[in-house]
């Protein structure tokens, strides 16, 4: 099993959609979560850390599920802009974080 | 403006050459990364450094070097002995333990 594993896509929604990514993360130790964003052939962007909590910045929203060990990113309103990969990261202990392979989404006018 | 700086932006490695790749940070951040993406791949860690004149092997070291002389730059070196040099080479940096990675806007290296 991969330590962290994203559903590839692509993700074709029409502006104003709703859409969710999930994320699941073998090491039930992982301390720390986030989401980042990529546009193709750049570098990734930090879009949020996932609290335990849940969390929301404008249209997007993280939740954490420790006892299911995924995560969540729900984009609300898609934007043409929100198109791009996705990538969700695990911190697993001592320096290491993993990423995931990223979801990747278009939307679409 | 603090940030990660990389450079080049674009490589070309010729057979049996080295070549260095530049990452120099002005964030204060202890620890640095070395990463490399192959398309449709997610991010695998070379190298990485929690503190000056200390570096650790990532999860695919082999082939690179690193040296970490200075807080603000952690350089990295594509030997002859990585046959497959050509990729996507991202540097990252970050303040603690627990805190979100900052990236550079990458190097891609090609072979000539």
């Amino acid at each position: 099993r991969k330590e962290v594993e994203q559903d590839p896509g692509p993700f074709n929604v029409p502006e104003g959609a709703t859409v969710a990514f999930n994320c699941t993360y073998s090491n039930s130790a992982s301390q720390s979560f986030f989401w980042y964003r990529q546009d193709c052939r750049k570098e990734p962007k930090l879009l949020m850390s996932v609290y335990s909590s849940g969390n929301e910045d404008g249209r997007f929203t993280a939740q954490l599920n420790r006892a299911s060990q995924y995560i969540s990113l729900l984009i609300r309103d898609s934007k043409l802009s929100d198109s791009a990969t996705y990538l969700c990261v695990v911190h697993t202990g001592f320096q290491k974080l993993v990423f995931g392979t990223g979801t990747r989404l278009l939307v679409s006018p | 403006d603090g940030g990660i700086t990389q450079s080049p932006k674009y490589l070309f490695r010729k057979e049996g050459q080295n070549v260095t790749l530049s990452c120099e940070q002005n964030l204060n951040h202890d620890a640095m990364y070395w990463y490399r993406q192959d398309p449709g791949q997610g991010l695998r860690l070379i190298y990485y450094s929690q503190i000056v004149n200390d570096f650790q092997k990532g999860d695919i070291a082999e082939g690179y070097s690193v040296s970490r002389e200075k807080k603000e730059s952690f350089p990295l070196t594509v030997t002859s002995a990585q046959k497959n040099p050509t990729a996507f080479y991202l540097c990252a940096s970050r303040t603690g333990e627990f805190q979100p990675q900052h990236f550079g806007d990458g190097t891609r290296l090609s072979i000539l």
